[in-house]
């Protein structure tokens, strides 16, 4: 069974750095490339980044480049945002998903749970 | 970036009905596009991909087609568990968007 963890979030203040955290289980983790989607309080949903199976492609929104950045161990079959500079309106809960299959794009076939991110002073 | 219009936002909708939400995109996405349903507090799931193939383990009432710039996602008879915001997604290109979500009501 696939599995999706996320850690991490909580309320940082405005300028201030954040790493989530995505364990996954359940799948072969270098086989596929991942992403983290967030989706502000009562909003939809927005694409943050992606990362490839191997690591070495990485694509980001307009919205984030520059301040996050994707990574993933898989000899630890984890997942990374490390998010820095944070904004008021960079608040949401920040899920990660899989995609099915080596490439960024694609469509999402599983979801973590969430993590929220707050950030206010 | 590719630019997703969903309509309705919004539905008002009874237990047995037909529904239909339609998602349009800025420009040609050759299917390459999702759809998820997402209930309060929860994260989305997967319904369809590639515009009409069903994710495994969902129902069959649930259904979808398109092609070009215009989709459509049916449920062909909505029951209780339907009730949910509903969103596009196509994956033509990064940045994969999102349409603004259809929020299904019970009538």
């Amino acid at each position: 069974e696939v599995q999706l963890l996320e850690s991490g979030g909580g309320l940082v203040q405005p300028g201030g750095s954040l790493r989530l955290s995505c364990a996954a289980s359940g799948f072969t983790f270098n086989n596929y490339a991942m992403s983290w989607v967030r989706q502000a309080p009562g909003k939809g949903l927005e694409w943050v980044s992606a990362i490839s199976g191997s690591g070495g492609s990485t694509y980001y929104a307009d919205s984030v480049k520059g301040r996050f950045i994707i990574s993933r161990d898989n000899s630890k079959n984890t997942l990374y945002l490390q998010m820095n500079s944070l904004r008021a309106e960079d608040t949401a809960v920040y899920y990660c998903a899989k995609i099915p299959g080596y490439s960024t794009s694609g469509y999402f076939d599983y979801w973590g749970q969430g993590t929220l991110v707050t950030v206010s002073s | 970036d590719i630019q997703m219009t969903q309509s309705p936002s919004s539905l008002s909708a009874s237990v047995g009905d037909r529904v239909t939400i339609t998602c349009r995109a800025s420009q040609d996405i050759s299917n390459s596009l999702a759809w998820y349903q997402q209930k309060p507090g929860k994260a989305p799931k997967l319904l369809l991909y590639a515009a009409s193939r069903l994710e495994s383990g969902v129902p069959s009432r649930f259904s979808g087609s398109g092609s070009g710039t215009d989709y459509t996602l049916t449920i062909s008879s909505l029951q209780p568990e339907d009730f949910a915001t509903y969103y596009c997604q196509q994956y033509y290109s990064t940045p994969q968007t999102f349409g603004q979500g259809t929020k299904v009501e019970i009538k």
